[in-house]
């Protein structure tokens, strides 16, 4: 069965340092999205993109994030500058139309910055 | 604002057991709802979809309910296993398309 692949399994990282998270989605689907975990907390959503532009984001993602669809399968996570908050398990989601098909997700990057 | 609840926030029980776990939600404008199982250290995965129209959804010895008047779903899993223990989260699709809003979960354990 097609799946969400997800690069690192876990990343460690400095404050105020970059990182970059990286998915690929399922091929055919057009719809992808980053969501967080905080440990103990709720699933939150941060972004949807579609068409090589951002449809959607919370009020979490704010300067400090990005996403880009570099090649034709890769769709990435960029954090500016880290703070200790960032950490969390980020993951990626797919979906082959909107929000009202079936969300494919990956199996996360635990970011951890130190 | 869309607030998403679950009941019991674990629950502990013998194999073979049925079991209902419960979801309420506050705004009863949803275009959809999902449950997600979801494993320590692993991802999310997609057990059932509801859309706003249905009201229920069966796979396997799973069955999904939705009232959405009354802003309730309901998670029936038919003689529970081991295997099925994880953590299963409720989320609605509420606000535009491409946003779902999760409740905190239910943690269960099924032991033989």
């Amino acid at each position: 069965e097609p799946e969400v692949t997800q690069t690192p399994s876990h990343q460690v990282t400095q404050m105020g340092q970059e990182v970059i998270l990286r998915c690929v989605p399922i091929s055919n689907h057009l719809y992808f999205y980053w969501y967080r975990q905080i440990l103990g907390q709720k699933v939150e959503f941060l972004v949807s993109f579609y068409n090589n532009e951002i449809s959607e984001k919370s009020e979490i993602f704010d300067d400090q994030f990005s996403v880009e669809r570099p090649d034709g399968s890769n769709f990435t996570l960029k954090i500016r500058s880290t703070k200790l908050e960032d950490s969390a398990m980020y993951f990626c989601a797919s979906s082959e139309g909107d929000g009202v098909e079936k969300l494919f997700f990956g199996s996360g990057t635990q970011l951890s910055v130190l | 604002k869309q607030e998403v609840t679950q009941i019991p926030a674990a629950l502990s029980v013998p194999e073979g057991e049925n079991l209902v776990l419960n979801c309420s939600f506050t705004d009863s404008a949803i275009y959809n709802l999902q449950w997600f199982r979801q494993d320590p250290g692993k991802g999310l995965t997609s057990l059932l979809l509801i859309q706003s129209s249905q009201r229920e959804q069966t796979s396997g010895r799973l069955n999904a309910s939705l009232d959405k008047s009354s802003g309730r779903s309901t998670l029936y899993i038919a003689a529970s296993q081991p295997g099925d223990s994880a953590t299963y989260l409720c989320a609605v699709l509420s606000g535009g398309y491409n946003k779902l809003i999760f409740g905190a979960g239910t943690r269960l354990a099924v032991h033989p």
